[in-house]
C-alpha cells in the first residue's frame, strides 16, 4: 500500500459511455498526477494538478476531463472514448511538484473501451 | 523534444550483479529518478540523483552524469523478487513533467 488508492480497479465501458476513474491520497501531499501506461509503451504524463490548480496539460484529448476538488482528491472524466484509449490509467501523488519529489503512485485502473 | 532510451529486456542470474543503463536528450535537466513496477502493480520509488555521481542505497545503486547524458542503475546480490521492469524517467526545464523512458524489464534467473 502506497497511501494512493484508485477506483475501480477494472472498468469496461462502451465508446458512448460516460464514466469517471477516482483517486485519493491519504499521504497529505499537494500535488496530483494521471498517466496513461499503454503496452509497450513508455509510462506518458497526462495532467497534473498542484493546489488543487491544474499546471500541466500534457495536450491530452478534450474526451479525458480532469477534476481536483481538493489537495487529496482527484478524478478523471471519461466519455466518447476511442479502442485505442484502453490502458492502465495511474494516479500518484508527491508532496511537491515532481522535480524535486518523488512520486506515490496508485495501483491503476485497468480501462479496456471497446 | 524529450528522448530516453533503455533497454528493452535484460536477464540475470540470482545472486549476480547487473547494470541498467539509461541516455536521455532532453531540453534540460533537472534531476533522475528510477522506478521499479512489478507486473500488475503500481511503479515505487528507488532512486533520485540531480548531481554527477553514485548514490549507494542497499543493494541498488544509481549513477549520473549530465555532461553524457548518462546514468545506470545498478543491481547488486540480484534476488528473484528483483524481477520486474526499471523505469528510468527525467524532469527536464518543464519542472513538472516526468518524462519516462519505456522501461527495462529484468528476468532473474536460479
Amino acid at each position: 500500500e502506497t497511501g494512493v488508492t484508485q477506483t475501480p480497479r477494472h472498468l469496461v465501458m462502451g465508446m458512448t459511455n460516460k464514466k469517471s476513474l477516482k483517486c485519493e491520497q491519504h499521504l497529505g501531499h499537494n500535488a496530483m498526477y494521471w498517466y496513461k501506461q499503454s503496452a509497450k509503451k513508455p509510462l506518458e504524463l497526462m495532467f497534473v494538478y498542484n493546489f488543487k490548480e491544474q499546471t500541466e496539460n500534457n495536450s491530452v484529448p478534450s474526451r479525458f476531463s480532469p477534476e481536483c476538488p481538493n489537495s487529496s482528491h482527484l478524478f478523471l472524466h471519461l466519455h466518447t472514448l476511442q479502442p485505442e484509449d484502453s490502458a492502465l490509467y495511474l494516479c500518484a501523488s508527491s508532496q511537491g511538484l515532481a522535480g524535486y519529489y518523488e512520486q506515490y503512485f496508485g495501483p491503476g485502473t485497468r480501462l479496456t473501451v471497446t | 523534444g524529450q528522448n530516453i532510451d533503455q533497454p528493452t529486456e535484460m536477464t540475470a542470474t540470482e545472486g549476480a550483479i547487473v547494470q541498467i543503463n539509461c541516455t536521455y536528450q532532453t531540453s534540460g535537466f533537472n534531476g533522475l529518478f528510477w522506478y521499479q513496477q512489478h507486473a500488475g502493480e503500481a511503479p515505487t520509488f528507488l532512486s533520485y540523483n540531480v548531481l554527477d555521481g553514485l548514490e549507494e542505497k542497499g543493494r541498488f545503486s544509481s549513477f549520473l552524469s549530465r555532461s553524457k547524458g548518462y546514468s545506470y542503475l545498478l543491481l547488486k546480490e540480484l534476488q528473484m523478487k528483483d524481477s520486474a521492469s526499471y523505469l528510468c524517467a527525467v524532469i527536464g526545464n518543464a519542472g513538472n513533467m516526468l518524462t519516462f523512458g519505456g522501461g527495462t524489464r529484468l528476468m532473474v534467473k536460479p
